[in-house]
């Protein structure tokens, strides 16, 4: 069975410098993995996503993330935060060979101060 | 390019009665998916639809189902509610599922009263 840790409940980091939020997973296959933002009151929106190509994946406003099959790990980095960042982010795993059923992590609020 | 509407946005049931929420994928996808938000247990997957065709399911009770039409548009429905199933519900819509990107729409805020 699929399981994701998200080993931050929040975050906390100063504007300008980088932000870290760490991302472990369990799957029995190769899995898909993805990285959700939510704003307030907003949906989810997709930051970027793995799937067995490059394991340095690059998304949206700047966030990257390193696949590790060896630690089971997907951490998402940012060399600098931006206010805009605070939110809450969500690591995400699915590895159906077909069809569409996320697991999602807690989620990591990530919070970024003047 | 629209993207994926939920509607309503917002409904307050009562226990006992049933709720019907909608959603319209972005055009050209085929892949519907439904997720409940919870404090207390975060997201969690409710089934997938793809072509019509419940394709995935979730660890939910009977009381939740859906269907999708030949349009790709989907509906959940939930019966006999309960408080608990007060939640944030998204639907999310992609071209195939799997490793395709989901989009989410901004969900149904429902609250059982």
């Amino acid at each position: 069975a699929q399981s994701v840790t998200q080993l931050d409940s929040h975050v906390s980091v100063s504007e300008g410098t980088p932000v870290l939020l760490r991302c472990n997973y369990s799957s029995s296959y190769s899995p898909s993995l993805f990285w959700y933002v939510q704003h307030p009151n907003k949906g989810l929106q997709l930051l970027l996503k793995y799937t067995s190509a490059a394991t340095l994946v690059k998304g949206i406003n700047g966030f990257e993330a390193e696949f590790k099959k060896s630690e089971t790990s997907f951490h998402l980095t940012k060399p600098s935060a931006h206010m805009s960042d605070a939110a809450e982010y969500f690591c995400v795993v699915s590895d159906l060979d077909y069809g569409q059923n996320f697991v999602f992590g807690p989620g990591t609020r990530l919070s970024v101060l003047p | 390019k629209a993207g994926v509407t939920q509607t309503p946005r917002y409904l307050i049931k009562t226990r006992g009665q049933q709720v019907t929420l909608s959603c319209s994928p972005i055009s050209g996808h085929r892949s519907v998916s439904w997720y409940q938000q919870t404090p207390g247990q975060g997201l969690q997957f409710l089934f997938e639809y793809f072509s019509e065709t419940q394709r995935n399911k979730g660890n939910f009770p009977g009381r939740f189902s859906g269907r999708q039409f030949s349009n790709s548009r989907s509906e959940m429905n939930v019966s006999t509610l309960e408080l608990g199933d007060s939640a944030l519900y998204l639907c999310a819509s992609s071209l195939r599922g799997f490793d395709t990107e989901a989009f989410f729409g901004q969900g149904t805020r429902l609250t059982v009263v």
